[in-house]
């Protein structure tokens, strides 16, 4: 079964503890990304990666890091979290195509 | 990306074909008509796409006016299930992004 699984799903944690949300894919897709969503704000796009060792930033990268060292895995990488990071956070992946995109049953965060 | 325009909320009976419009005047000609929907805060689900001819899938069907300027997605017989948020988005980017708007919210009546 295609499946994009994120991890932790739930999570409370403290200002500025470094925290990693894991996500792994298994169609062997190329094309993997990270969304929050935020009332009122939809679904806005961190980060993105065309392949390994491909990152680029999209809409709102700030506070974040990712790394793509392998093909299947896309963490996301909270080193100073802030309470303005608390949402709700989606990984997300397809194929070169991208005609269908894949995307996990979300993490949410809460930072205090 | 193109802007779309969805109504924020509808209603439909269970049972009823489900018809949700989405405005997309800015779209260009290579760029397709996606449509997914989101379940009570679940990963937004794939549902059909097209570029310039009507699509049906097992989910759905996607009507697309000749001009491209605006799309029909189609539940032919809602249920329960389907209550859900469902955005409208057109895309050809080469970063594989979509952009999402706050799409609109069907309610499925018993």
């Amino acid at each position: 079964e295609a499946q994009v699984t994120q991890n932790p799903r739930y999570l409370i944690t403290v200002t500025g503890k470094k925290l990693t949300v894991t996500c792994s894919q298994n169609m062997n897709h190329e094309y993997m990304s990270w969304y929050r969503q935020d009332p009122g704000l939809g679904l806005r796009q961190i980060y993105y990666s065309m392949n390994v060792e491909v990152t680029d930033k999209g809409d709102v990268p700030e506070g974040y890091k990712v790394s793509r060292k392998e093909k299947r895995n896309f963490p996301l990488i909270l080193e100073s979290p802030s309470p303005n990071q608390t949402s709700l956070y989606f990984c997300a992946s397809s194929d070169y195509r991208g005609n269908t995109i894949y995307f996990g049953e979300g993490s949410w965060l809460t930072v205090v | 990306d193109a802007k779309t325009t969805q109504p924020p909320s509808m209603d439909c009976a269970e049972g009823r074909a489900a018809n949700l419009p989405c405005n997309h005047s800015t779209i260009s000609g290579n760029e397709y008509v996606y449509w997914y929907r989101q379940i009570h805060s679940q990963g937004p689900q794939y549902i059909i796409h097209g570029l310039k001819n009507n699509e049906t899938n097992e989910m759905a069907s996607l009507i697309i006016t000749e001009d491209r300027k605006s799309s029909t997605l189609i539940l032919p017989h809602a249920t329960l299930r389907d209550t859900a948020v469902y955005y409208c988005i057109v895309s050809g980017g080469s970063n594989y992004k979509l952009t999402f708007g706050k799409g609109t919210l069907l309610t499925v009546n018993p």
